[in-house]
């Protein structure tokens, strides 16, 4: 099946400048995370969602960062006012419900804010 | 809070040669651990975890980690790489409690291996 998908794969925009990100999970998992992998760093946790229950958004750097999910399915970061310190690769990845279960990565968007 | 330590940002090695990269982490909790692996240009893939059980856990690729509680490591090792294990590979951990199971990684080390 079709894995983990993101969209745009880059995005370049000015400083200032809105942006919104889209991941698609793999169909059935309910588990969804979204990460930061910044230029020479390790992956930076930035929020979790299952199922419906209350988001996880402990590792949002900042108000200008939210996130939606529709139900199961796709989910959507959104960056306003977007700061050069932003730039950075977004990785979404996926999971079923069980503790310790592996997590599937996309590909990423890459973000660059000029 | 929890926290992983790789202390290795770059490895090189020769083909056939074996490595091991270092993982060591810090947490108040039990964790589950994980090595992803990210080859060029594309995403993280999984090569192991440890959930519970034998310390000794077996990965794709060839690749294996011991999980040592008292020292707080989970090293990765290969006894022969391969020209095609280049990348960067992360150690991660997840806590064994508690409703989020969102994953902390280490910096990551780049293995670079070469004729």
């Amino acid at each position: 099946g079709a894995g983990v998908s993101q969209s745009p794969s880059n995005k370049v925009t000015e400083k200032g400048k809105d942006v919104e990100l889209r991941c698609d999970p793999i169909s059935g998992h309910t588990a969804l995370y979204w990460y930061r992998q910044r230029l020479g760093q390790g992956l930076e946790f930035l929020i979790y969602f299952q199922g419906n229950s209350a988001p996880d958004k402990s590792g949002l750097p900042s108000d200008r960062f939210s996130a939606e999910r529709t139900g199961e399915s796709v989910s959507t970061l959104t960056i306003q006012r977007t700061q050069q310190e932003d730039s950075a690769v977004y990785l979404c990845a996926s999971s079923l419900a069980l503790r310790g279960d592996e997590q599937f990565f996309g590909p990423g968007t890459r973000l660059t804010v000029l | 809070a929890q926290s992983v330590t790789q202390l290795d940002s770059q490895v090189p090695v020769f083909e056939e040669a074996p490595v091991e990269l270092r993982c060591n982490y810090s947490s108040s909790v039990s964790v589950y651990l994980f090595w992803y692996v990210q080859y060029p240009n594309q995403g993280l893939q999984l090569l192991l975890k440890y959930l519970s059980g034998s310390t000794l856990v077996k990965g794709i690729n060839g690749f294996e980690a011991e999980f040592n509680k008292s020292q707080t490591s989970f090293h990765l090792r290969k006894p022969s790489v391969h020209i095609s294990d280049t990348a960067e590979y992360f150690c991660a951990v997840s806590l064994r409690s508690g409703t989020a199971s969102k994953l902390t990684f280490g910096t990551g080390t780049r293995l670079q291996v070469t004729l």
